[in-house]
């Protein structure tokens, strides 16, 4: 079993709908998940962070966190073409510092 | 946020030469960065983890005689591609370490050797 798994996609989304988008982790001691969305040949950007079980919302963004389940998503409302792009899923590698990264969902979002 | 800035954001170079990259945070300081590349349609691909003062500890199957990294400073590491080859072409991201793990992305070099 990969370390971060995510559904890689594509996942295409009416604007204006809910886009949802899951990760799955092994690593039972990780403590810590980040979101990154990366737009075609452009680097990464850190939207969301999450250390706790729970909801975390930031504007259109919500994240979810289960530890129980090793389950981590992302929620993104009123989706508009803007947000078509690679979201990845990370989280530490045993405790150390280097990420491990999901393979990425591609998000497309219609007008 | 924390912003990084990578230097140059493209280059063109020919077979056998070296190319340097440099990564900078440029609003904070940053014991631990991290060099990735990333190919086409693919992940990215973590290379080295670089510690200022201190050796970089490369993954495995990087070659750290051929991928040279410096953090001499605590915003500051760069990273040299020596002897590049057509196949070292590809996009070269730095990113630069915060706290609770966060790691915040350079916007990448795209290295293309001729």
């Amino acid at each position: 079993q990969k370390e971060v798994e995510q559904n890689s996609g594509p996942l295409s989304v009416p604007e204006g709908a809910i886009a949802s988008l899951n990760c799955t982790y092994s690593d039972r001691v990780s403590q810590s998940f980040f979101w990154y969305r990366q737009y075609s040949g452009k680097s990464p950007e850190l939207i969301m962070s999450i250390y706790s079980n729970g909801d975390k919302e930031d504007g259109r963004f919500t994240a979810q966190l289960n530890k129980a389940s090793q389950y981590v998503s992302l929620l993104i409302r009123d989706s508009q073409p803007s947000d078509s792009a690679t979201y990845l899923c990370a989280a530490p590698n045993q405790g150390a510092q280097k990420l491990v990264f999901g393979q990425g969902t591609r998000l497309t979002i219609n007008p | 946020g924390a912003v990084v800035s990578q230097h140059p954001s493209w280059v063109i170079c020919k077979s056998g030469t070296s190319v340097k990259i440099e990564c900078r945070s440029l609003d904070f300081q940053a014991t631990t960065m991290f060099w990735y590349r990333q190919f086409p349609k693919q992940s990215l691909m973590l290379m080295a983890t670089s510690n200022e003062g201190s050796k970089a500890t490369y993954e495995q199957g990087v070659e750290k005689d051929k991928f040279l990294i410096n953090h001499a400073s605590l915003t500051l590491s760069t990273l040299t591609v020596t002897s590049a080859h057509p196949e070292d072409s590809s996009f070269y991201i730095c990113s630069a370490l915060l706290l609770l793990n966060e790691q915040f992305f350079g916007p990448g070099t795209r290295l293309t050797v001729l």
